[in-house]
């Protein structure tokens, strides 16, 4: 089967950094992406890892390492906006199938 | 440009009857998603459709559930005799054919009474 962890949920204040992590074990494994989904709101594209190491965009990081199945997201100087539940996906392969492999988000809780 | 549309926004139902979801993708995206999320959960995969090729349905629940893309672009999810634990939002996705990113729509609140 495919699996992928991630903490049900995190909390921290405004300024702080935080990390939230992802596991998986799948049947294949071709990249790891992240999305953000804002209460009532639709996912929306954070970043994508196929390669390990750190992707950086503004205060949001990504990190791979594909040796130990992991993956994190880095949120730094938080904002009340940041709020939000945090999914992380795999991409299984690079072939026509191109179906991500969900995990059950992270709900992010940033308080003053 | 305009993003993924989906109607109706709400549908509120009564228990046995069917329901039709509608999706717009994105212009020029052959990839196309539908999901269903439950209150407070995350994403359960329903069906992909990937250009001319014969749909993933390995996400569908039940044979209630059937969905649909004519011309390679809009999409229809339906639901046939709907039951309250069909009861949820369902979303749409598009991505362009050699890419990762999944464009997300608004999602339909599904209510079975």
């Amino acid at each position: 089967g495919q699996s992928l962890e991630q903490p049900s949920e995190v909390t921290a204040v405004e300024g702080a950094i935080v990390q939230i992590n992802c596991t998986y074990q799948t049947s294949g494994f071709y990249g790891l992406s992240w999305y953000q989904q804002h209460d009532g709101g639709a996912p929306t594209f954070l970043s994508y890892n196929a390669l390990d190491g750190l992707e950086e965009t503004g205060r949001f990081s990504s990190f791979l390492s594909r040796s130990d199945s992991y993956g994190y997201l880095l949120l730094q100087e938080l904002q009340m906006k940041d709020s939000a539940s945090y999914f992380c996906a795999v991409r299984l392969n690079a072939g026509n199938n191109r179906k991500l492999i969900w995990g059950l988000g992270t709900s992010l809780a940033v308080n003053p | 440009g305009a993003g993924v549309s989906q109607s109706p926004s709400n549908k509120v139902t009564e228990k046995g009857k069917d329901v039709e979801l509608r999706c717009d993708p994105i212009s020029g995206h052959t990839a196309l998603y539908w999901y269903r999320q439950s209150l407070g959960q995350g994403l359960e995969f329903l069906i992909y459709f990937q250009g001319n090729s014969a749909p993933d349905k390995s996400g569908l629940p039940s044979d209630r559930f059937s969905a649909e893309r004519t011309g390679g672009s809009v999409s229809t999810l339906t639901i046939q005799r709907t039951q309250q634990e069909d009861s949820a939002v369902y979303l749409c996705a598009s991505s362009f054919g050699q890419g990762d990113t999944q464009y997300f729509g608004p999602g339909t609140r599904l209510t079975v009474l």
